[in-house]
């Protein structure tokens, strides 16, 4: 079965903290993808990254950060010295290649930025 | 990249009545992907929308209460039907484009 795990519902840090989002997969699949996602309050999907299930690098663009670890499944997401814009809900998610690329999304976790 | 629009981009509607909702990509797809985001909710997968096909609706979603069109390669509809409270939320088509997935902004349902 395919099912995403992001175990903090709701997170609050101090602005330039930097913060660790959590999140947990499970798959049978040899080939799947890992995605997290950015609603901020508007409403709107935003696109943070794709990773497939071949590639384990670390990614990082500006302060955002993924750490894919298949050992534990897991695939966090780090901001560096965050901000009240990164104030959002955040949605890990999965999809495997065999199913379509059906996506299935974790939970969320909603993360305050305090000034 | 692909850009989607919704139309309408929320609306209020009666108990008993139903509502299409319509999604156009800026590009030809293959599969495009409906959801729903009840309120505080993540996001769930209701139905693939392949062109030419009948839609394929993932378990809890029925055709009768979600009735699907897939006319072309850059458009689809998605109808609730019959609607009531518990069918208020958020609905977004989705398309895959590149390497990434891309999401329309949304149809925000209220039913009274």
């Amino acid at each position: 079965a395919q099912k995403v795990t992001q175990a903090q519902t709701e997170i609050s840090v101090v602005e330039k903290e930097d913060v660790t989002l959590d999140c947990v997969y499970e798959t049978r699949d040899t080939t799947y993808y890992l995605f997290w996602y950015k609603q901020p309050p508007s409403g709107e999907l935003v696109f943070l990254i794709r990773r497939n299930s071949f590639d384990e690098q670390n990614e990082i663009s500006g302060r955002y950060s993924w750490n894919f670890q298949k050992s534990t499944s897991s695939f966090n997401f780090t901001i560096t010295a965050s901000q009240v814009v990164d104030s959002a809900v955040y949605f890990c998610a999965l999809s495997e290649a065999h199913r379509d690329d059906k996506i299935i999304f974790g939970k969320g976790t909603r993360l305050h930025i305090l000034p | 990249s692909a850009v989607i629009s919704q139309k309408p981009s929320r609306d209020i509607c009666q108990r008993g009545t139903s509502l299409t909702i319509q999604c156009q990509v800026d590009s030809q797809v293959t599969m495009m992907f409906w959801y729903r985001q009840q309120p505080g909710q993540s996001l769930t997968l209701i139905a693939t929308a392949n062109q030419g096909s009948e839609a394929t609706y993932e378990s809890g979603f029925v055709i009768d209460k979600f009735p699907i069109s897939r006319p072309n390669l850059t458009f689809s509809t998605l109808t609730v039907s019959n609607m009531s409270p518990e069918d208020s939320s958020i609905y977004l088509c989705s398309v895959e484009a590149g390497n990434e997935q891309f999401f329309g902004p949304g149809t925000r349902l209220t039913v009274l």
